[in-house]
């Protein structure tokens, strides 16, 4: 069975300093991976995500992740941290066995302090 | 997302109570989800549509039912809430154009609270 796992609860980053969220995969096949963002009472916004091709994936807000196969994870990365990026973020994979559903992680917690 | 609304935005019911959640968008997708939250689990589906006549349970359906009244529009129902059904709901919409590897697209969630 298809899942993810997002080892940290929560993160902590001083602002202007890098940020890293952390996503291990579990699949079968191909990957097709996705980080999305939630801010406070909002719905999930989609960041980006990885099918094929580059292993680095730029995505929205300066984000990017790094796609690594022989370590089954997809982390989500930023060089300089703003206060704003404080939010939940989600990793997840797609499972073609149940209407291309996501899986979801249970999500990491970003806190950015001035 | 502001083309996938959802309706009402909060809502408290008490237990045995039959309740609708409602999604609408405006992005001419033909697949639409419903998925809870709740806290240290992400998301899990309950339904799924993939088209009008095409409703499909996803990992949670029980306790729940949906009605897809048009490609626009998808209801959850709860028949008879319970107080585990205390959750944060989502719909999302997803396209068909990109052989499987669309991206899901989420509206702002339900928050709901069955007391």
């Amino acid at each position: 069975a298809q899942s993810v796992a997002q080892p940290e609860d929560q993160v902590n980053v001083a602002e202007g300093n890098p940020l890293t969220v952390k996503c291990t995969y579990s699949v079968s096949g191909n990957p097709y991976l996705f980080w999305y963002v939630q801010y406070p009472n909002r719905g999930l916004q989609f960041l980006l995500k990885y099918i094929t091709g580059d292993n680095l994936v730029k995505g929205s807000y300066g984000f990017e992740a790094e796609f690594n196969k022989s370590q089954t994870s997809f982390h989500l990365k930023k060089p300089s941290a703003l206060v704003s990026d404080s939010a939940l973020y989600f990793c997840a994979v797609r499972d073609f066995g149940q209407g291309g559903k996501l899986i979801f992680g249970q999500g990491t917690e970003l806190s950015v302090k001035p | 997302d502001a083309d996938v609304t959802q309706t009402p935005r909060n809502r408290i019911t008490k237990t045995g109570k039959r309740i609708m959640l409602e999604c609408s968008q405006t992005k001419g997708h033909d697949r639409m989800y419903w998925y809870r939250q709740d806290p240290g689990l992400g998301l899990r589906l309950i339904y799924y549509s993939f088209d009008v006549k095409d409703i499909n349970k996803g990992e949670i359906s029980d306790g729940y039912s949906v009605s897809r009244q048009a490609q626009a529009k998808f209801s959850l129902s709860l028949e008879s809430a319970i107080p585990n059904q205390t959750a944060l709901y989502f719909c999302a919409t997803s396209d068909i154009h990109q052989g499987g590897l669309e991206t899901q697209y989420f509206g702002p969630g339900t928050r709901l609270l069955v007391l």
